[in-house]
């Protein structure tokens, strides 16, 4: 049960900034929020995460909504090499670990 | 990042023959999993492990059991491959709790059953 909605596709031109909305409006207080890409059906590559605050590092930048209700994560400037599915995760506690609610991700296709 | 590694990487095999999906890897973490994931389809957890002697199944029902005898290495195996067993098998490892337990995954097996 996915507690992520994300948009199925979105394109952005190269060069400028990419901005992926993630929907979350059912998580809980102590579950972060993970995004992870995926080329070509490779392994998922980890990009950031958060709890509540936004969060900066080398590949983007991710902005969680005051109530962490949804979350944005930001491609600053997009390459061709960008191009690829881009999966909003809530992490769930289980007993001594946590797991991954895949959902169904976000396409992105970055244009010369 | 964790240096994770998964052979094959694509196996074409017939119905009935039985069938291991190698995982390793070398950054010592404890805790590993391993995902299911159809094409175009989301990824889903079938199997997860705390450490040595340790592995829980999953959300998603699976027929393949696991074994972890080796802090590096979590195969996965199925008795008698099927067609509907067709998919793609993900790994992963997580470091410890004071680094976060963020996951990293393996290139991932494409098994295809005929």
């Amino acid at each position: 049960d996915a507690k992520t909605t994300q948009p199925t596709s979105m394109d952005c031109a190269e060069g400028r900034a990419a901005n992926l909305p993630c929907n979350h409006s059912t998580i809980s207080g102590n579950e972060y929020v993970y995004w992870y890409r995926q080329i070509h059906s490779q392994g998922p590559q980890y990009i950031i995460h958060g709890l509540k605050n936004n969060e900066t590092n080398e590949m983007a930048s991710l902005i969680i909504t005051e109530d962490r209700k949804s979350s944005t994560l930001i491609l600053p400037h997009a390459t061709l090499r960008d191009t690829a599915v881009y999966y909003c995760i809530v992490r769930v506690a289980i007993s001594g670990t946590y797991k991954y609610i895949f959902g169904t991700g976000t396409r992105l296709k970055v244009l010369a | 990042e964790a240096d994770i590694y998964q052979t094959p990487r694509y196996l074409v095999i017939g119905t009935g023959k039985k069938i291991t999906l190698e995982c390793s890897q070398t950054m010592g973490h404890d805790k590993m999993y391993w995902y299911q994931q159809d094409p175009g389809m989301e990824l889903h957890l079938i199997h997860y492990s705390y450490g040595v002697n340790s592995t829980e199944k999953g959300d998603l029902s699976s027929e393949s059991t696991v074994s972890r005898i080796r802090t590096e290495h979590f195969p996965l195996t199925l008795e008698s491959a099927r067609p509907s067993h067709t998919s793609q098998y993900l790994c992963a490892s997580s470091a410890p709790a004071p680094l976060g337990e963020t996951q990293y995954f393996g290139p991932g097996t494409r098994l295809l059953v005929l």
